[in-house]
């Protein structure tokens, strides 16, 4: 059975720009969430995915879009880059509901300058 | 807002029990109460969730106050490889963790 995985481990990016990141979830999981963690700060929820809708949104401005696909992978696109926006982002997939437990990838660590 | 309340940090000799508590006094009565452990430059890895009774399994014990106001995280023998910082999250109900600081476990042999 494969984890999460992440893509890429890291990336730096100029003020301004776009980027992509990319999670392939674990097999059978259906659920994608997504999380910013600053340095030194716990995660924070941007947006979760089920059957390729989102499923909630934390407190993130649009800039911050994202995208399920039919094998439930998902991506992660931050448009306008800022330097606030330098962090870990992390993806964990999941079945649905509260009661099932998240499993996480090794994270994009995206440093804009 | 993270809406739980955990020490900053714990300190444990190896081989010792670790009660780890924390404080959800707003907790509604469909959320769950999560456990999540994040090593050093590692994504954060589930330890263990309940919404009632106590839980346990083969990493920890999840004590959960019978007002569910409150629970306790128990290692039952720390090891070096538990030092963590450790996250008690109420979990909604679709699933959205709300990570707090957390508390970080240090571990002395």
């Amino acid at each position: 059975e494969t984890g999460v995985t992440q893509s890429p481990t890291h990336l730096i990016k100029t003020r301004g720009q776009q980027v992509t990141l990319r999670c392939s979830s674990q097999s059978g999981h259906n659920t994608v969430s997504w999380y910013q963690q600053a340095l030194g700060q716990g995660p924070q929820f941007i947006f979760q995915y089920y059957r390729e809708e989102e499923n909630g949104r934390g407190n993130f401005p649009p800039r911050f879009s994202g995208l399920q696909f039919p094998n439930y992978s998902s991506e992660l696109n931050v448009n306008a880059l800022e330097l606030d926006d330098s962090a870990l982002y992390l993806c964990a997939s999941s079945s649905q509901g509260v009661a099932y437990e998240q499993y996480f990838g090794p994270g994009t660590r995206l440093t804009v300058t | 807002d993270a809406k739980t309340t955990q020490p900053n940090s714990m300190e444990s000799n190896e081989e010792e029990p670790v009660h780890l508590p924390c404080n959800h006094s707003t907790i509604s009565g469909t959320d769950y109460i999560h456990w999540y452990r994040q090593l050093p430059s590692q994504g954060p890895e589930y330890v263990i969730h309940g919404l009632t009774s106590n839980v346990n399994n083969r990493m920890a014990s999840l004590a959960i106050a019978e007002d569910r106001k409150s629970s306790t995280l128990i290692l039952h023998r720390a090891t070096l490889r538990d030092a963590a910082v450790y996250y008690c999250i109420r979990a909604d109900s679709w699933g959205k963790l709300q990570f707090g600081a957390g508390t970080q476990v240090v571990v002395t042999p």
